[in-house]
Order: structure tokens, then C-alpha cells, then sequence
């Protein structure tokens, strides 16, 4: 029990482009979901926190107008690079918390995003 | 703001010895402690997490850390290590928001 899936694993854009990165909770409802980024050999940094039905909170230094993030459903979080630059690129990880349980997240495998 | 430190960015230990991962936290309130095992280009796996009671809090694949409020420490240690351990650990501490802040990673090499 208690995963979570990302699409795609691996995407290549040209610069310009946006790109939309699904997370999804395949059997539990996740009340809570969190987008972290990740530069090669760095450690996770937390982008934005996002409840459903609600509008996502950025951390300080994250554009909201170039990483739009969604979730609009109980299993379904999305997070789209708008206008991508080769700076972009990245390990993108989502994590979601199910309903009830406060201290434990389920973290999905991660998408490289290649930014051309 | 609560964060963590790694004091270790690379850790090479030989297969079957004992290997101790440092972590230190800064914290002046309730604190609550993870740690977390990332092999390549895959996402995170919860090793162990310390929420409250017993500061011996043992996880999976024969991990376990010590919480010690006095040193403000949380080390993740294993007696045996295998070739599979190798990877990337990572420390973190939840947030009043139930974000995680994560340390910067100790990557663990194991040789024969």
C-alpha cells in the first residue's frame, strides 16, 4: 500500500516549452501534497506544499507563475514548468500525505526533467 | 526555522563493517526526525523516524538511530553493512506544516 506514481520518469523539452509533471496516489487519499526539487548529488528542496481544493504554498525564491502546481483531486497533483529553461533542469520528487496521517509521507520516484 | 545538518558528505566503509551516519538538528520546540535512503535516479524510502518515546528507534534493512536531546543528534547506524547499502541517506525534520527539511546527504559507499 501507500504509493505514489509519477509521469513521466524522464521528459526532454526544448527551452520555451512547458512541460506538465503528474503525481498520483494509487491507493490512498492524499490530503496533502509536496513538491521538491533536487539538483544532481544536492539534497530534496521543498517548492511548494499543496491541499486539495486549495491553492498550493510556495516556499520563498519559487515562482508560482513558472511552476504551476494543481491538485484538484484527492490522488492527483500536477506540477507544470512554464516557459522552461535549461536552468530548470532538475529531479523533480512528489510526496503526499493521506488523510489522518500527519507524520508520514509517501514520495513518488521522481521525474529528470532535461531542459534542451 | 528547523533544519538538520549532515556532517558527513561521504562515508566509504568496507562490506560487513559498522558504519554511523552523522545528523545533527536545530530545534527548540517538539521535533520530529526522519531519515530517508535514496538509491539512483529512484525517490526516497523512509528508513526510520523518531516522533516520541523511546530515542532507540530501530527501521528496516538493520538501520537504526538514536535520538539524544542533550547533543541534539539523531546518527543513523548499522553493526553489518552490505553492497546494497550503498546510496545516498538523507536526514530530515518536519516542519509545523508537516514539510520535511532534509539535510544534504551522506552518500554511503560499501566495498568488498
Amino acid at each position: 500500500g501507500a504509493v505514489v506514481s509519477q509521469h513521466p520518469s524522464w521528459v526532454i523539452c526544448k527551452s520555451g516549452t512547458s512541460v506538465k509533471i503528474e503525481c498520483r496516489s494509487l491507493d490512498f487519499q492524499a490530503t496533502t501534497m509536496f513538491w521538491y526539487r533536487q539538483f544532481p548529488k544536492q539534497s530534496l528542496m521543498l517548492m511548494a506544499t499543496s491541499n486539495e481544493g486549495s491553492k498550493a504554498t510556495y516556499e520563498q525564491g519559487v515562482e508560482k507563475d513558472k511552476f504551476l502546481i494543481n491538485h484538484a483531486s484527492l490522488t492527483l497533483s500536477t506540477l507544470t514548468v512554464t516557459s522552461a529553461h535549461p536552468e530548470d533542469s532538475s529531479f523533480y520528487i512528489c510526496s503526499a500525505r493521506a488523510r489522518g496521517q500527519y507524520y508520514e509521507q509517501y514520495f513518488g520516484p521522481g521525474t529528470r526533467l532535461t531542459v534542451t | 526555522a528547523q533544519s538538520v545538518t549532515q556532517l558527513d558528505s561521504q562515508v566509504p566503509v568496507f562490506e560487513e563493517a559498522p558504519v554511523e551516519l552523522r545528523c545533527n538538528y536545530s530545534s527548540s520546540v517538539s521535533v520530529y526526525l526522519f531519515w530517508y535512503v535514496q538509491y539512483p535516479n529512484q525517490g526516497l524510502q523512509l528508513l526510520l523516524k523518531y516522533l516520541s518515546g523511546s530515542t532507540l528507534v530501530k527501521g528496516i534493512n538493520g538501520f537504526e538511530a538514536e535520538f539524544n536531546k542533550s547533543q541534539t543528534s539523531f546518527h543513523l547506524r548499522k553493526p553489518s553493512v552490505h553492497i546494497s547499502d550503498t546510496a545516498e541517506y538523507f536526514c530530515a525534520v518536519m516542519d509545523s506544516g508537516y514539510a520535511l527539511n532534509f539535510g544534504k546527504g551522506t552518500s554511503l559507499l560499501v566495498t568488498p
